[in-house]
């Protein structure tokens, strides 16, 4: 099957760093990558849509100077949170999916970061 | 306007017993997918079950299946002979339009408890 991975699957920095989350798709190119937000017991909420070679779409409210998204190759898209700050403490976890290939067009989930910016 | 809505935040059933996670959707876009996903304390999103607009059949996956009413905009999911490893977030999501680069809308999710 398809998979995803992400890269760390946990981190703890303090206020005012940037941290570089990496979601790869290991066996099968993606055309199209997102990555969402997820606070506790919440659901999941898009953040924004990046295709290889494209600059990202970008949800409404959500800062593109904040959240770098970089999706350089068919197989990599990098999220940066620039300057966390402790409201920036989240579950973030990346999807990818591939025009010819899924279970019923199936997004394939990376297996999450979780964010604490102290 | 809510584009998935899942009305029961959480749902307790015994060990071995039936349970029905309610569904609505809302979109005037012929074309759509729907997915149920299970999401464990881990936080990894597990795929369960796809049902597409046209699709004449309610599908199945093992013991998951899916009760999809059209004209009511409802697609339930239905897990048969509950087990405690079921115990989890399951999440309804729909993804409108043909274009596999469009997003997914996820509703709220609902909470399940299995209980020994």
């Amino acid at each position: 099957g398809a998979v995803v991975s992400q890269h760390p699957s946990r981190v703890i920095c303090k206020s005012g760093t940037s941290v570089k989350i990496e979601c790869r798709s290991l066996d099968f190119q993606a055309t199209t990558m997102f990555w969402y937000r997820q606070f506790p017991k919440q659901s999941l909420m898009l953040m924004a849509t990046s295709n290889e070679g494209f600059k990202a779409t970008y949800e409404q409210g959500v800062e593109k100077d904040k959240f770098l998204i970089n999706h350089a190759s068919l197989t990599l898209s990098t999220l940066t949170v620039t300057s966390a700050h402790p409201e920036d403490s989240s579950f973030y976890i990346c999807s990818a999916s591939q025009t010819d290939r899924g279970r019923g067009n199936e997004q394939f989930f990376g297996p999450g970061t979780r964010l604490t910016v102290l | 306007a809510q584009k998935i809505t899942q009305t029961q935040p959480g749902m307790f059933v015994q060990e071995k017993e039936a349970v029905t996670l309610d569904c609505t959707y809302d979109t005037s876009d012929p074309s759509y997918g729907l997915f149920w996903y299970k999401q464990p304390s881990s936080g990894e999103m597990i795929f369960l079950i796809y049902q597409g607009s046209y699709d004449q059949q309610n599908a199945t996956e093992g013991r998951y299946s899916l009760n999809f009413q059209k004209a009511r905009k409802s697609a339930n999911l239905v897990i048969s002979a509950s087990q405690l490893g079921d115990s989890a977030m399951y999440f309804c999501a729909m993804r409108e339009g043909l274009n596999y680069g469009q997003n997914f809308v996820f509703g709220p999710g609902t909470r399940l408890s299995v209980l020994p």
